[in-house]
C-alpha cells in the first residue's frame, strides 16, 4: 500500500518551454503533497507544500510564478515549470502524507528527471 | 527555522562493522525523527523513525536513538553489507506544523 508514482519519469526540453510533471497517490487519498527539488550529489530541498483545493505554500526562494502547483484532488497534484532553463535542471521529487495516526509518514515518488537543453 | 545537520558526511565502513550517523536539529518543536536511504536515481525509502515519547527503537540491524535534551538523533547500523551502500538523509519534522528539512546526507560504502 502507499504508492505514489509520478509521470514523467524522465523529460527533455528546450529552454523557454513549459514542462508539467505529475504526482498521484495510487492506493490512498494524500492529505498534503510536497515538492522537492535534488541537484547532483544534494540534499532533497523542499520547495512547496499543497493541501488539496488550497493554495500551495512556497519555500522561501521558491519563485511561486515559475513553478506553478495545482493540487485538484486529494490524488493528483502537478508541478509546472514555466519557461524552463538549463539552471532548473534537476531532479523533482515529490511525497505524499496521510492524515491519521501518522500524518507525519512520507510516502514518496520515484522521481522525475528533468534537463533543459 | 529548523537547521539541520548530519555527520560525517561521508563513512567507509568494512562489511560487517557498524556504522553511525549523527543528525543534529534546531527546532525543539520537532517531534518526529526519520531517516531515509536513498540509493542512486532513486527516491528516498524511509528505513527506521522515531516520535519523541520514545528513547530508541530497533528493527533488525537498524536503530535509531533520540537524544530530545541535546537535539540528536543517531542511526545505528550492524554488521553492514555491500548493499547498505547509498546516501542516508535525516529529516526531522514538526507534526504540528508538519515540515521536513533534509539533512545534507551521508554517503556510505561498505567495502567487501
Amino acid at each position: 500500500g502507499a504508492v505514489v508514482s509520478q509521470h514523467p519519469s524522465w523529460v527533455i526540453c528546450k529552454s523557454g518551454t513549459s514542462v508539467k510533471i505529475e504526482c498521484r497517490s495510487l492506493d490512498f487519498q494524500a492529505t498534503t503533497m510536497f515538492w522537492y527539488r535534488q541537484f547532483p550529489k544534494q540534499s532533497l530541498m523542499l520547495m512547496a507544500t499543497s493541501n488539496e483545493g488550497s493554495k500551495a505554500t512556497y519555500e522561501q526562494g521558491v519563485e511561486k510564478d515559475k513553478f506553478l502547483i495545482n493540487h485538484a484532488s486529494l490524488t493528483l497534484s502537478t508541478l509546472t515549470v514555466t519557461s524552463a532553463h538549463p539552471e532548473d535542471s534537476s531532479f523533482y521529487i515529490c511525497s505524499a502524507s496521510v492524515a491519521g495516526p501518522a500524518p507525519d509518514t512520507q510516502y514518496f515518488g520515484p522521481g522525475t528527471r528533468l534537463t533543459v537543453l | 527555522g529548523e537547521n539541520v545537520e548530519q555527520h560525517p558526511s561521508t563513512l567507509s565502513v568494512q562489511e560487517g562493522d557498524s556504522a553511525v550517523i549523527k543528525c543534529t536539529y534546531s527546532d525543539s518543536a520537532s517531534n518526529y525523527f526519520p531517516w531515509y536511504k536513498q540509493e542512486l536515481g532513486k527516491r528516498p525509502q524511509l528505513i527506521i523513525d522515531i516520535r519523541s515519547n520514545v528513547g530508541e527503537k530497533k528493527d533488525q540491524r537498524i536503530a535509531v536513538t533520540l537524544n530530545k535534551t541535546a537535539k540528536h538523533f543517531s542511526l545505528h547500523i550492524t554488521e553492514t553489507q555491500p548493499e547498505d551502500s547509498a546516501v542516508y538523509f535525516c529529516a526531522p519534522g514538526n507534526t504540528g506544523g508538519f515540515k521536513t528539512i533534509f539533512g545534507a546526507g551521508t554517503r556510505l560504502f561498505v567495502k567487501a
